[in-house]
């Protein structure tokens, strides 16, 4: 089982819907979560980061956590065109707090 | 401004060349890592290192070696003993303790 797993789409949304991407991880002792959005070519920019249990909102973006079913996910309301990207979810390995782990992200994209 | 700084953007080597990848941060960050990234796929860890003079090995460390002389630099060297260098190659750096991660541009090597 990967450490951290994302369905790797394309996940297809019109304009102006709710875009939801998800991601189960197999160590109960992961502690910080994080979400990145990178486009094609680019290299991947911070959106989201959650460490408790609960919803996390910054503008459009909610990013929600449940450590006892293990899964992470990120809302995109009101999705733009410009939200068409690939989104990885990462999170901190218990085997070493500095190392990052990646899912292998999940292609976005917004149809006007 | 701070930032992360990698050179070249773009790199082309014969095959049985070492190659080294520069990155550089000014953000007075600890700890630094190098990313490989496949098409389609997540990112993977290469080696990471928390402090000046030391540095551990990620997931995917043979045929690639490091060095941490100073706190601001972090060269990735590529071997010949690397069989399928050819990739999107990632430095990041952060503060410790579970803090996200902050990407530089990236580097593309290609192989022939």
């Amino acid at each position: 089982q990967k450490e951290v797993e994302q369905n790797s789409g394309p996940l297809s949304v019109p304009e102006g819907a709710i875009a939801s991407l998800n991601c189960t991880y197999s160590d109960r002792g992961s502690q910080s979560f994080f979400w990145y959005r990178q486009y094609s070519g680019k290299s991947p920019e911070l959106i989201m980061s959650i460490y408790s249990n609960g919803d996390k909102e910054d503008g459009r973006f909610t990013a929600q956590l449940n450590k006892a079913s293990q899964y992470v996910s990120l809302l995109i309301r009101d999705s733009q065109p410009s939200d068409s990207a690939t989104y990885l979810c990462a999170l901190t390995s218990p085997q070493g707090a500095q190392k990052l782990v990646f899912g292998q992200g999940t292609r976005l994209t917004i149809n006007p | 401004d701070g930032g992360i700084t990698q050179s070249p953007k773009y790199l082309f080597r014969k095959e049985g060349q070492n190659v080294t990848l520069s990155c550089e941060q000014n953000l007075n960050h600890d700890a630094m890592y190098w990313y490989r990234q496949d098409p389609g796929q997540g990112l993977r860890l290469i080696y990471y290192s928390q402090i000046v003079n030391d540095f551990q090995k990620g997931d995917i460390a043979e045929g690639y070696s490091v060095s941490r002389e100073k706190k601001e630099s972090f060269p990735l060297t590529v071997t010949s003993a690397q069989k399928n260098p050819t990739a999107f190659y990632l430095c990041a750096s952060s503060i410790p303790g579970g803090s996200p991660l902050h990407f530089g541009n990236g580097t593309r090597l290609t192989v022939t």
